[in-house]
């Protein structure tokens, strides 16, 4: 199965570390993407690959993968972080993409 | 720059039809497999459909939502990919999205985005 579950909302202070999860069967051995959509724009890809981030694209954003749960951190949140993430794998029946149902990572 | 641009969105009524163009520039279509991604208003992401690479023959895909009433095309001659929407109904409301798979492998993701267009059916 390709579900992915992820908890619709995370709040966070600033300068403290947002965890954002991603669950699915055996998640662990699959690749992992993740996005950053900010309001009225289009997806960013900010991590590919469970860890590996885009040239661009900050430090403090991690990722890692693990049995069934994905984790994207942000550390040191800051306010322009605030947007909706969403995780990503590869349907490799016939070689689509399965979106993460999102989660608001709202910055208090 | 590597970019993507869609156009053609609109509003339509329910049963008509609608052609979106996904213009590349900074990079050749030819070259990469392109998927077409939707988002209702204060949804989710929904992947609608794709047009692969050499890496997969170059082959169709689409999603069983719209599976039969939307295809997917490219013009190699234009740099532009396009999404045949038929028979539309109010539920394929949505800004459309074309983006890019970034490598031939699962180790890549969607690394370019154009900025969405947005399909409105309504009577």
């Amino acid at each position: 199965s390709n579900v992915l579950t992820q908890p619709p909302s995370v709040s966070v202070a600033p300068g403290k570390t947002a965890r954002i999860t991603c669950g699915g069967d055996n998640i662990g051995i699959k690749s992992i993407h993740w996005y950053q959509q900010k309001p009225g724009q289009a997806p960013v890809l900010v991590v590919y690959d469970e860890s590996d981030r885009p040239s661009g694209i900050s430090e403090r954003l991690s990722g890692s993968n693990s049995r069934n749960t994905a984790t994207l951190t942000i550390s040191r949140v800051e306010a322009g972080d605030e947007a909706d993430y969403y995780c990503q794998v590869w349907d490799t029946s016939d070689d689509h993409p399965v979106f993460g149902g999102g989660t608001k990572l709202t910055v208090l | 720059e590597v970019q993507l641009v869609e156009s053609g969105g609109g509003l339509v009524q329910p049963g008509g039809s609608l052609k979106l163009s996904c213009a590349a520039s900074g990079f050749t279509l030819s070259g990469s497999e392109i998927h077409w991604v939707r988002q209702a208003s204060g949804k989710g992401l929904e992947w609608v459909g794709r047009f692969g690479s050499k890496a997969n023959s170059y082959a169709t895909a689409y999603a069983a939502s719209v599976k039969g009433r939307f295809t997917i095309s490219r013009d190699d001659s234009q740099n532009t990919a396009y999404l045949q929407m038929n028979s539309l109904k109010t539920e394929d409301t949505a800004v459309y999205y074309c983006t890019r798979h970034a490598g031939s492998s699962y180790g890549y993701g969607l690394d370019v985005w154009g900025q969405g267009t947005t399909v409105t059916v309504s009577s």
